[in-house]
């Protein structure tokens, strides 16, 4: 089955660096996706990455893939109070189960302390 | 360009009452989803819709809920009648086209969604 795992909390200081992990199900993910999401908004497409590559990088956000473990994580470098939200990683389901929703985690808090 | 517009941001209503949100997507967007946000959790697919067509709607409450996407743009959720379990945001998402079993990226857009509370 699809299935999406977060851990639920992550609190850091102003500066420091921020990783979020995620951990998914289905091996035939074609795209693994992050997304963040502030209070009272809708989700905001932050970043993606391809099944075939292990890692992109986009100014601040790091992503990176183990495909053998179903690991993704993302890494926001110099993490500021503005970044304090949800965020949320989800995967396009591959095979016949690709009609291109997204199965999303329960989502992170993140909570940037000054 | 403009991004997908929601309406009504806020719902209260009773328990067994009905509700009625809209979604205006993307211009030129083909596909359409709409998903359930429980506070405290992700979202969950209700229904997808490629143009006017239902591509995907396994999860969604078909003796309570509809949805309609007439001339496959605008769409149309209603739930009636309502439950208590049914107090959530209601997300419209939108994305370019869909390429079944294929690598093309056709992220999702989403608008801001619906709150609903039933009392």
């Amino acid at each position: 089955g699809e299935d999406v795992e977060q851990s639920l909390f992550l609190s850091v200081r102003e500066g420091d660096s921020s990783v979020i992990n995620c951990t998914y199900t289905d091996s035939s993910s074609t795209y693994l996706y992050w997304y963040k999401q502030e209070p009272g908004a809708g989700l905001q497409l932050l970043t993606y990455i391809f099944s075939n590559m292990d890692m992109k990088q986009d100014q601040r956000l790091t992503v990176l893939l183990n495909k053998k473990d179903k690991h993704l994580s993302l890494r926001i470098a110099d993490t500021q109070t503005g970044d304090s939200a949800i965020y949320f990683c989800a995967e396009t389901p591959g095979g016949s189960s690709n009609t291109g929703k997204l199965i999303f985690g329960q989502g992170t808090t993140l909570q940037v302390k000054p | 360009e403009a991004g997908v517009a929601q309406s009504p941001r806020y719902k209260i209503i009773e328990k067994r009452q009905s509700v009625a949100f809209w979604c205006n997507p993307i211009s030129g967007h083909a596909t359409l989803y709409w998903y359930q946000q429980i506070l405290g959790q992700g979202p969950k697919l209700l229904i997808q819709f490629q143009n006017n067509g239902v591509v995907d709607d396994s999860q969604l409450p078909k003796d309570r809920f509809s949805a309609e996407r007439l001339k496959g743009v605008d769409s149309t959720l209603k739930i009636q009648p309502a439950k208590l379990e049914d107090s959530a945001v209601y997300l419209c998402a939108s994305s370019l086209f869909l390429n079944p079993g294929g690598p093309y990226n056709s992220p999702l857009h989403f608008g801001n969604g619906t709150r609903l509370t039933v009392t």
